[in-house]
């Protein structure tokens, strides 16, 4: 079983829809992460969240919001989708207690599709 | 100012040849340097990493190189193989958040 899975895997939607991307993870880590993936422009830090009641903006925030459930349950929410929002999304955890190794673990990646 | 350059952003290496991929950061609160190796349709994972105070890393066919006074660092992959073909990303985590800002990757092909 995938230690940190998402889902849908694939999303097509239409501009101004909202929609929810979901991200839970069974490695018993404490920080979650949401990054998009653009051709060329890399990985990008959405919001990360180090415990449920913990939540922090990253680089590229605007137009997203999150939701930590759970410890294991984090959730990217994009209220009004709009087309240059059309990207692949990644969900991460780390163990806060890795000394500070931060190694993140990546689930497989939504692609969303904004009409 | 928090940005990783990574270079070149696309590299074919004949099998058996050495591939090179360097980045380059400016804040000197980065503490950590990992490397991340992503085949298609995966999620990237975690291939080798660093830390600053030392100069080199070697895991395999894997080496980091790190040049503290020139803020750069360097995977070098040996012996390339076509399994090697893959997209990676250099990082480095801001050690005041515990968040890491990834280059823009560097697409390898290497030819049989």
């Amino acid at each position: 079983d995938a230690d940190v899975t998402q889902t849908p895997r694939n999303r097509i939607t239409k501009t101004g829809k909202r929609i929810m991307l979901e991200c839970s993870q069974t490695k018993g880590h404490d920080r979650m992460y949401w990054y998009r993936q653009d051709p060329g422009l890399g990985l990008r830090l959405i919001y990360y969240s180090f415990d449920v009641k913990d939540i922090n903006k990253g680089e590229i925030s605007d137009g997203y919001s999150v939701s930590r459930q759970a410890q294991a349950k984090f959730s990217l929410s994009l209220e009004s989708a709009i087309p240059n929002q059309t990207a692949l999304y990644f969900c991460a955890t780390s163990d806060v207690g890795d000394r500070g190794r931060n190694e993140q673990f990546f689930g497989p990646g939504t692609r969303l599709t904004v009409l | 100012q928090q940005q990783v350059k990574q270079s070149p952003q696309s590299l074919i290496v004949q099998k058996g040849g050495i591939s090179i991929i360097n980045c380059a950061y400016e804040n000197t609160a980065f503490d950590y340097f990992p490397w991340y190796q992503q085949f298609p349709g995966k999620g990237p994972a975690l291939l080798i990493a660093i830390r600053p105070d030392v100069s080199e890393k070697k895991e395999g066919r894997f080496t980091i190189s790190f040049n503290k006074s020139a803020k750069q660092f360097s995977l070098h992959i040996m012996d390339s193989q076509p399994g090697d073909s893959a997209t990676y990303f250099c990082a480095a985590n801001y050690a005041g958040y515990s968040t890491l800002t990834f280059g823009k990757g560097t697409m390898l092909l290497v030819s049989p």
